[in-house]
């Protein structure tokens, strides 16, 4: 069973970046679209974006303008960082494994880390 | 539009049969996976392309889709079953989108 875990600092200054990265164990990366997804306090999911193992990127359009996600299959890991940030991006983010179907026509995420609540101070 | 629409609050009675269900345009092209998220966890996925469930995952969940609308089934519902459920799927361009969630309270 694969294992995710995210690490990195639980407190970014406002308007400084937010970066995060993903440890994966007990598996290949090879063949995974690599996603990150936010849950701001009391409130829904919302996909960030995705890497896939060869490093194509698939941003959300709400931070495309902000947002650089790298992979390094070589240590297992690939990172989010997020710029300019605001109170609006504390959320808890979570690291999580994705694949397609064949054909395309359905997407899903198998296994996800525990998460990590990062807050946003003024 | 890739937005998910999703009734904000289901309540069962236990042991009962309840659905949860999942609207957007999307839907007509790509099907739906769902998660469950209890409280102070991180989601969970229980079922995925159309109607397969992971390892461990109860078999009182199921679901269907027709249209635009993706639906997920609990047949005898148990307590354990209350949580927050999330319907996603994905956009013309690749790219995930999540419903608001369900909060589901098992009476």
């Amino acid at each position: 069973q694969v294992h995710l875990q995210e690490s990195g600092p639980r407190l970014v200054r406002a308007s400084e970046t937010l970066s995060l990265t993903c440890s994966v164990s007990a598996g290949s990366m090879t063949n995974y679209y690599w996603t990150w997804i936010r849950q701001p306090p009391g409130k829904g999911l919302e996909w960030i974006g995705y890497i896939f193992y060869n490093g194509v990127t698939n941003y959300n359009s709400s931070v495309k303008s902000r947002v650089t996600m790298l992979i390094d299959t070589s240590k297992n890991q690939f990172s989010l960082n997020l710029r300019s940030v605001t109170a609006a991006d504390t959320a808890v983010y979570y690291c999580a494994r994705g694949k397609f179907c064949s054909g395309g026509n359905c997407y899903w995420l198998d296994n996800w880390g525990q998460g990590a609540l990062v807050t946003v101070s003024s | 539009s890739s937005e998910l629409t999703q009734d904000p609050g289901v309540s069962v009675a236990l042991g009962q049969t309840v659905r949860i269900t999942c609207q957007g345009d999307s839907l007509r092209s790509y099907y739906a996976t769902w998660y469950q998220q209890k409280p102070r966890q991180a989601p969970v996925i229980v079922m995925y392309h159309v109607n397969n469930r992971p390892s461990g995952i109860p078999d009182r969940f199921s679901a269907s889709g027709s249209g635009n609308t993706a639906s997920l089934t609990i047949t005898g519902a148990q307590a354990e079953d209350e949580a927050d459920y999330y319907c996603s799927s994905r956009d013309s361009s690749g790219r995930g989108v999540f419903g608001g969630g369900t909060k589901l309270t098992v009476l």
